[in-house]
């Protein structure tokens, strides 16, 4: 069965420290794996779109990471600001035009 | 702000009324989406329509009834809707050739309330 899973579910940090989300998945044949943000009552915005043959890919202060052996990406935040506050959501993506989310992670930046 | 709107943004409705949620893209795209999202859950695929092609999830309530006039324009026409069906539901599109799954942008969604 195609499943993806985040953890952690919800998370608080401080402003300025770092955190690290984390996408399990199980979708096959795999094509891509997006992070997603989406602010309180908004739609998801993409942050960063992954395929197979790459590793590392970053946006600002945020760096995805993916490990296509073991299915597993990350999501890396640096520096954390209070607009980081938000819903982080992974998204895979199997050939043929099929896409599978996570639940998503909340994260909330505090002062 | 992306190029999928939506319309409208909040939404009230008893059930046994019957209302429409709009959605319309600008960036060129041939596919188009409908997604409810409930608290807590990962996002549902309702519909999709692609090159003229409509595909939906067949555990969708037949209350819930897509159009899609053009490649730019997509509807949801709702009626007699349950207080289950209170959600955020969101529109996306994106660029699909062949097998290829492109980047979907996303609208920022209409909230439904059923009362």
């Amino acid at each position: 069965k195609n499943q993806v899973e985040q953890s952690p579910q919800s998370l608080i940090i401080l402003e300025g420290k770092n955190c690290t989300l984390q996408c399990n998945y199980t979708v096959s044949p795999f094509s891509n794996l997006r992070w997603y943000k989406q602010d309180t009552g908004r739609g998801p915005v993409s942050l960063t779109i992954m395929t197979f043959s790459e590793n590392t890919k970053s946006n600002g202060r945020y760096t995805a990471t993916l490990d296509a052996d073991t299915k597993q990406s990350s999501l890396h935040i640096t520096a954390s600001q209070l607009s980081d506050s938000a819903s982080y959501i992974c998204v895979v993506s199997a050939t043929g035009n099929q896409f599978y989310f996570g639940t998503g992670t909340s994260l909330t930046v505090i002062p | 702000e992306t190029g999928v709107t939506q319309t409208p943004r909040h939404l009230v409705m008893g059930m046994t009324n019957k209302k429409s949620l709009k959605c319309e893209q600008h960036l060129g795209h041939n596919a188009m989406y409908w997604y409810k999202q409930s608290a807590k859950k990962p996002l549902e695929l309702m519909f999709v329509y692609s090159l003229e092609e409509r595909v939906e999830n067949n555990s969708v309530p037949s209350r819930f009834s897509p159009e899609c006039p053009n490649s730019s324009h997509l509807f949801l026409h709702l009626h007699t809707l349950q207080p289950e069906d209170s959600a955020l539901y969101l529109c996306a599109s994106s660029q699909r050739q062949g097998l290829n799954s492109y980047e979907q942008y996303f609208g920022p969604g209409t909230r439904l309330t059923v009362t």
